[in-house]
């Protein structure tokens, strides 16, 4: 009965690879999100699709694209893995496009580690 | 600049104390909510509070917000070892905008 899942939950690469992140939602809602938490467990908005479309980018580097191939699933592909980008990687979805008091539902997190 | 900074950063109590964690602003949020995160997992919504003034309760959890929209504040009574998580406040700064976290209360009781 997972609500939001993502694969996998933990991903360790090397520098310079090429990684992807999926995200899938059985609730039936609109909206899907990636976040990112960091080491501090700061948590930011990377991306935002409505029913597939991009409607938020947070200023995030080109090599993060984000690919949304029906409502249900919004994956995270990263290119040229940089140390940096070592973090827990959320996916989230909401029901409706309102943003005055839309709730989030979390997965559980992808932890990426570039080394 | 961080729109929401929430205090304490860290807590560490005993079983059965009260606590109060605050989420603060300079900007006015049409709405702010709270989730709590456990280690592992992703946050899952305790509570949007909407209204200035609004105090909203969860069995032992008491929030509150601001007369101004501000800022808001959670109150644990009698805390228990399983309350232990990451407390966030997040908000929505206008409306088409996404939501904006706070840096999170680590809250650890003990027994």
């Amino acid at each position: 009965d997972t609500a939001v899942s993502q694969t996998p939950k933990y991903l360790v690469t090397q520098m310079g690879n090429d990684k992807s992140i999926k995200c899938e939602q059985n609730l039936g809602h609109d909206t899907m999100y990636w976040y990112k938490q960091d080491s501090k467990k700061f948590l930011k908005i990377m991306f935002s699709y409505n029913n597939k479309e991009l409607i938020i980018n947070e200023t995030v580097p080109n090599r993060f694209s984000p690919k949304s191939p029906d409502k249900a699933h919004l994956n995270l592909h990263i290119n040229s893995l940089e140390l940096g980008d070592s973090a827990v990687y959320f996916c989230a979805s909401s029901p409706v496009r309102d943003y005055g008091t839309d709730t989030q539902y979390f997965g559980p997190g992808t932890r990426l580690t570039v080394l | 600049t961080q729109l929401l900074e929430q205090s304490p950063q860290f807590l560490s109590i005993q079983e059965g104390e009260n606590l109060t964690v605050y989420c603060n602003s300079s900007s006015v949020f049409s709405s702010l909510q709270w989730y709590r995160q456990e280690p592992g997992e992703g946050p899952v919504l305790l509570v949007t509070v909407v209204t200035g003034g609004e105090v909203k309760k969860l069995k032992r959890l008491t929030f509150q917000f601001g007369d101004a929209r501000k800022d808001s504040s959670l109150h644990i009574t009698a805390a228990q070892p399983g309350d232990t998580g990451l407390y966030l406040c997040a908000g929505f700064y206008q409306a088409g905008t996404a939501l904006i976290f706070g840096k999170g209360t680590t809250l650890s009781v003990s027994s």
